[in-house]
């Protein structure tokens, strides 16, 4: 099993352009969650979907789109990238929640650079 | 809204010592889990240890122990016999009844040998 995996792994972009990260996992997890991660920060949550077709906001969802189609992929867009999106980006996934917590696993991050 | 709160930006420990690295969370919730995550320089992040807030006895896994004191909100990762692969970025993780993870702001260790 891959596990969770981000495509891709490294990007610049010019601002005012637009990209799409991808996440997938084959774990047949319900939940998939988009982080990003700043110098002093932590992890925050960007939006997160607890199942195919449904999406929702997390802490900091503006300037980002997602879609969740397909159960093994959650897509992150950016529609019009902008210096303050320059960050580490982060997918995680997990199985669906019942009374206790299910561990999250982590993709191994996009480096996205906007300038 | 829970909050989670690392304290220390950073930490040393000489090799084969014993290091506490410290984290403090807000929370009105009653049943919750605490984690610990590092993130070596891969920037793969890797679960350390959880902790249930209904349990009394700390958690610990091998070298990495946890000193978890709820009615203080406080959630310390202790780490003995430290090896230079423990050097890395440390983050304390909170999740409550919607099952998001609130990260605190990170505390990079570093081992000397």
């Amino acid at each position: 099993n891959a596990g969770v995996t981000q495509t891709p792994k490294f990007r610049v972009l010019k601002t005012g352009q637009s990209m799409t990260l991808l996440c997938a996992q084959d774990m047949n997890h319900e939940y998939m969650y988009w982080y990003r991660q700043d110098p002093g920060m932590g992890l925050r949550l960007i939006h997160y979907s607890v199942g195919e077709g449904t999406t929702a906001k997390g802490e900091v969802p503006d300037g980002y789109n997602v879609s969740r189609l397909k159960k093994q992929n959650f897509l992150l867009g950016l529609e019009s990238a902008a210096p303050s999106q320059t960050s580490v980006y982060f997918c995680a996934s997990t199985s669906q929640s019942g009374t206790s917590y299910n561990e999250q696993f982590f993709g191994p991050g996009t480096r996205l650079t906007v300038l | 809204a829970q909050t989670v709160t690392q304290s220390q930006p950073e930490m040393s420990v000489q090799e084969a010592e014993t290091v506490t690295l410290s984290c403090t969370y807000d929370t009105s919730e009653s049943d919750y889990y605490l984690f610990w995550y590092k993130q070596p320089p891969s920037r793969q992040m890797i679960l350390v240890i959880r902790q249930e807030a209904y349990k009394q006895q700390n958690a610990t896994e091998n070298r990495f122990s946890v000193n978890f004191q709820k009615a203080a909100k406080s959630f310390s990762l202790k780490i003995s016999d430290s090896q230079l692969g423990d050097a890395a970025m440390y983050f304390c993780a909170y999740a409550g009844n919607t099952g998001k993870l609130i990260f605190g702001q990170g505390t990079t260790l570093q081992v000397k040998p």
